[in-house]
């Protein structure tokens, strides 16, 4: 069982849109803040977006901000990541994971990220 | 945005060895720091949270200390299974930043 599963990654050119799902299986989904963490080739890990367990509170990277959105279906127990507008610089591999808090709050501080999917690729190029 | 500077880079050691991976915030983030362990084709480990404290499941040769600006990862025995990138991550200050990572290879 994988706790967390990834998908929606692909190849785009510069401009096209792409929609991320990130889909929870045996981890109470609903009640996690949960985030978005990408890493481009031959890069580090960023920090793209954080988002409370209701889904009422939303944070994203200055980087991304405008044009990707972050969102989430308790009912299904499934996160997305809208993300418009794509750039080169957003060819990364994508990893939803889930904060290390019971809370469902969303916030600085925390106690980092406990739980992570595999990742899906994303490839922007003309 | 709050700088993470990871030491070494890289680094190769052996079999039992002792590995102390050095991280550095630009600003003081008290005890908010984790420390993960990526390796190819599995999903990010979360190894230490809150400088110092243990993950559940994660083996006891890891371990984490600092509190300030300056941390450190120490793997007290390396494994073979220990092989990967590890990164540094402060979580006191919006946004969460990352190191750029330390490559652990055995010899």
């Amino acid at each position: 069982e994988v706790p967390l599963l990834e998908s929606g990654g692909g190849q785009t050119q510069p401009g096209g849109s792409l929609r991320l799902s990130c889909v929870a299986t045996g981890i109470d989904f609903s009640n996690y803040a949960m985030t978005w963490v990408r890493q481009a080739p031959e890069k580090g890990l960023e920090w793209v977006s954080g988002l409370s367990s209701s889904g009422d509170s939303i944070y994203y990277a200055d980087s991304v901000k405008g044009r990707f959105t972050m969102s989430r279906d308790n009912s299904n127990n499934i996160l997305y990541l809208q993300m418009n507008s794509l750039r080169v610089e957003d060819t990364a591999v994508y990893y939803c994971a889930k904060y290390n808090d019971r809370s469902g709050y969303y916030g600085v501080p925390n106690y980092g990220m406990d739980v992570w999917g595999q990742g899906t690729t994303v490839t922007v190029s003309s | 945005d709050i700088q993470m500077t990871q030491s070494p880079s890289s680094l190769s050691a052996s079999v039992g060895d002792r590995v102390n991976i050095s991280c550095r915030a630009s600003q003081t983030i008290s005890t908010y720091l984790n420390w993960y362990q990526l390796r190819p084709g599995k999903a990010p480990d979360l190894l230490i949270y809150a400088a110092s404290r243990l993950q559940s499941g994660v083996p006891s040769r890891f371990s984490g200390s600092g509190s300030g600006t300056d941390f450190t990862l120490t793997i007290a025995s390396l494994q073979p299974e220990d092989l990967g990138i590890y990164y540094c991550q402060q979580s006191y200050w919006s946004p969460e930043t990352f190191g750029r990572g330390t490559k652990v290879e055995i010899k």
